[in-house]
């Protein structure tokens, strides 16, 4: 089955440090440019970063630049996502997404989200 | 950044209705734009790309069209499963998403 599973999500200080997981499976992840996209509780979508195929190109919202760190194991088929200085504004569902036309991103699957709260 | 603004925000309609939402994006991106359907507790599903094709088994009841700045989203006859929210999208540069419209079925 072609499937994205995210993992990782937990509470955490303002300060604190996260690392989000996405495992792929049912398609050749090596082929695909991947992303992340958050949703705050009862807001809208975000993306918030994006990874080329081979790992070789990544890319960040602006308020994340800096703090979150993307990448991914291609011999593993999974996707991070680090994520240090978090912020009580990073909370959120994070989604990965696999990017079929990359740059001219056209998210096609998504995973179930994993929930990160941060708070003290 | 590019910004896209969503109207209506949300909108209530009945079964057979037909419904339009609109997307207007800050500057031209011609016709990248995509949209996603989110059904509550769920994650989103892409419908329509490139403005207006449609993605492969999304019943076609669902419609896309625009260019440059202004784009609609248009449901031909409302049905009880298309309770949602519906998100545009332009890929043209660093993906950006409208705020969303929430479609309530009277």
């Amino acid at each position: 089955e072609v499937q994205l599973l995210e993992s990782g999500g937990d509470m955490v200080q303002p300060g604190g440090s996260l690392r989000l997981s996405c495992a792929a499976s049912g398609f050749t992840f090596s082929t695909y440019a991947m992303s992340w996209v958050r949703q705050a509780p009862g807001k809208g979508l975000e993306w918030v970063s994006a990874v080329r195929d081979n790992g070789g190109g990544t890319w960040y919202v602006n308020s994340v630049k800096g703090r979150f760190i993307i990448s991914r194991d291609n011999s593993k088929s999974t996707l991070y996502l680090q994520m240090n200085s978090l912020r009580v504004e990073d909370t959120a569902l994070y989604y990965c997404a696999r990017d079929r036309r990359f740059p001219d991103d056209v998210f096609d699957l998504w995973g179930q989200g994993t929930m990160v709260t941060v708070s003290s | 950044d590019i910004q896209m603004t969503q109207s209506p925000s949300s909108l209530s309609a009945s079964v057979g209705d037909r419904v339009t939402i609109t997307c207007q994006a800050s500057q031209d991106i011609t016709n990248h734009l995509n949209w996603y359907q989110q059904k509550p507790g769920k994650a989103p599903k892409l419908l329509i790309y490139d403005a207006s094709n449609l993605e492969t088994g999304v019943p076609s009841r669902f419609s896309g069209s625009g260019s440059a700045t202004y784009f609609t989203f248009t449901i031909s006859s409302l049905q009880p499963e298309d309770i949602a929210t519906y998100y545009c999208q332009q890929n043209i540069g660093l993906p950006t998403f409208g705020q969303g419209t929430k479609v309530e079925v009277k």
